[in-house]
C-alpha cells in the first residue's frame, strides 16, 4: 500500500525567505506525485505533478519539487515566500488499482509573516 | 471553462439524518471522484465514478452511496448520519480513470452533524 508522510504540520518563514515543505512517500513501484495548497474556504488547486519524467518538477507560482527515489522523498521548495503563499498544503500520491485514487498527506500550514 | 461546482457550501443536519450533496463536473471530464477531509486532517478518498458506474471505493461503510448521471454531474448521499461524519466533502472531476492530468476540485461542502 501506499502512503505520504509529510514531516511538518507547521511552517513559519518571513516574507522573502525560502520555503521548504518536507514529504516522503512510500510505494512499492514508480509513483504518480502531486503537491495541491488549499487556501481557506477554497478548494483544493493543483500546484505540480510528477509522473516519471524530469525529477525536478516546475509549477505554479515559482513552486517546483525534486522526485528523489533513493531517498523516497518529494520536497516542494519556492526561493521567495509571499504572504499569499500562507495555505495548507498537502503532498499525494496516487494509487492505480484499476481506478485512481490520490492518498493525501495530514498536510502542511505555511504561514508567511510580514 | 467551468470548474467543479458543488451545493450546497455549507449544511447542519441531526444525527440520524440522511443528506444528499451534489456536484457538476468540469466540462469534459467524465470521472467523479469524493473525499471527506475531516478537520486538521488530509482529504481520504471515498468512491470514484466512471460512466455512470462506481468502479473504485475507500474504507467507508455503505451508508455512503453515490450517483453519477449522464451529465456526468454527481450526487454523494449520506444515510444515518453520525457525528463524526461532520467534515469537509469535496468533489474533484476529471478526464478517464487517471489522475495524471491532475483533479480538479470543487470548494467543498461542510457538513455539520450535530
Amino acid at each position: 500500500a501506499q502512503s505520504v508522510t509529510q514531516l511538518d504540520s507547521h511552517v513559519s518563514v518571513s516574507e522573502g525567505t525560502p520555503v521548504l515543505l518536507r514529504c516522503n512517500y512510500s510505494s512499492s513501484y514508480s509513483p504518480s506525485l502531486f503537491w495541491y495548497v488549499q487556501h481557506p474556504n477554497k478548494g483544493l488547486q493543483l500546484l505540480l505533478k510528477y509522473t516519471s519524467a524530469a525529477t525536478l518538477v516546475k509549477g505554479i507560482n515559482g513552486f517546483e519539487a525534486e522526485f528523489k527515489k533513493s531517498e523516497t522523498s518529494f520536497h516542494l521548495t519556492k526561493p521567495s515566500a509571499h504572504m499569499s503563499d500562507a495555505a495548507e498544503y498537502f503532498c499525494v500520491v496516487s494509487e492505480a488499482q484499476g481506478y485512481n485514487k490520490l492518498i493525501f498527506g495530514a498536510g502542511t500550514r505555511l504561514a508567511v509573516h510580514p | 471553462e467551468t470548474g467543479v461546482t458543488q451545493s450546497p457550501t455549507h449544511l447542519i443536519k441531526t444525527r440520524g439524518q440522511q443528506v444528499t450533496l451534489r456536484c457538476s463536473s468540469q466540462s469534459g471530464h467524465n470521472t467523479v471522484s469524493w473525499y471527506q477531509q475531516a478537520l486538521g486532517q488530509g482529504p481520504q478518498f471515498i468512491f470514484q465514478y466512471y460512466r455512470e458506474e462506481e468502479n473504485g471505493r475507500g474504507n467507508f461503510p455503505p451508508r455512503f452511496s453515490g450517483l453519477q448521471f449522464p451529465n456526468y454531474s454527481s450526487e454523494l448521499n449520506v444515510n444515518a448520519l453520525e457525528l463524526d461524519d461532520s467534515a469537509l466533502y469535496l468533489c474533484a472531476s476529471s478526464i478517464g480513470q487517471g489522475a495524471l492530468g491532475g483533479y480538479t476540485f470543487g470548494s467543498g461542502t461542510r457538513l455539520t452533524v450535530v
